[in-house]
């Protein structure tokens, strides 16, 4: 089956910093998703990406599906303590969605 | 307001029992999921099912039966014969038909002991 990194599997971060964190598969795939996770919560659905080279924004949320089709990254710019979470991506495999281990994002005031 | 249901929040079973956990969407999406998370681990498929009276088992189904009778309901029974069922359980719903972007409830976390 497909093989799935995400990276960092953690970050600490100081308020107001940015962040970056990433996915790369082993093969290629047509749908990047993004989702966030609070403690004790369902993940939420953060942004989507259909095309090669497509960059999509949400908010201070910027993610980019990448050209060779075989990575995504997504960006966090001047956090803020609400962005503590769990952070998934998400590709599409056969009838279903496959999931990176996710990034423990961490932030100290 | 639409959205998916999963109730109760927190489940306790003495070992030996089944227990039955509830997922239920009113955003009339034809497919339907669950997943099961361990501490600090990923999402794991358990079964899924693309339409109505049809489900396909995930990666870790030994141990668990769902039903789906009715478009809006997904139930997912947790049976003795599961060894390790004490985890957060999150169910999924999407539109299906090529469309991926899968809309989560807030989870059940069931204890075992």
């Amino acid at each position: 089956g497909q093989q799935l990194n995400q990276s960092p599997q953690s970050m600490f971060i100081q308020e107001g910093e940015d962040v970056s964190m990433n996915c790369t598969s082993s093969s290629i795939f047509n749908t990047w998703l993004w989702y966030k996770q609070d403690p004790g919560e369902g993940p939420v659905l953060l942004i989507a990406l259909y095309k090669a080279g497509e960059l999509t924004s949400n908010g201070r949320l910027t993610a980019q599906f990448g050209i060779t089709r075989k990575d995504s990254f997504l960006n966090i710019s001047a956090s803020i303590p609400s962005d503590v979470g769990i952070y998934f991506c998400g590709l599409q495999g056969a009838q279903k969605l496959v999931f990176g281990q996710g990034t423990r994002l961490t932030i100290n005031p | 307001d639409g959205g998916i249901t999963q109730s109760p929040k927190y489940l306790f079973r003495k070992e030996g029992q089944n227990v039955t956990l509830s997922c239920e969407q009113n955003l009339n999406h034809d497919a339907m999921y669950w997943y099961r998370q361990d501490p600090g681990q990923g999402l794991r498929l358990i079964y899924y099912s693309q339409i109505v009276n049809d489900f396909q088992k995930g990666d870790i189904a030994e141990g668990y039966s769902v039903s789906r009778e009715k478009k809006e309901s997904f139930p997912l029974t947790v049976t003795s014969a599961q060894k390790n069922p004490t985890a957060f359980y999150l169910c999924a719903s999407s539109m299906g038909s090529g469309s991926y972007e899968q809309y989560f409830g807030p989870g059940t976390r069931l204890t075992v002991t």
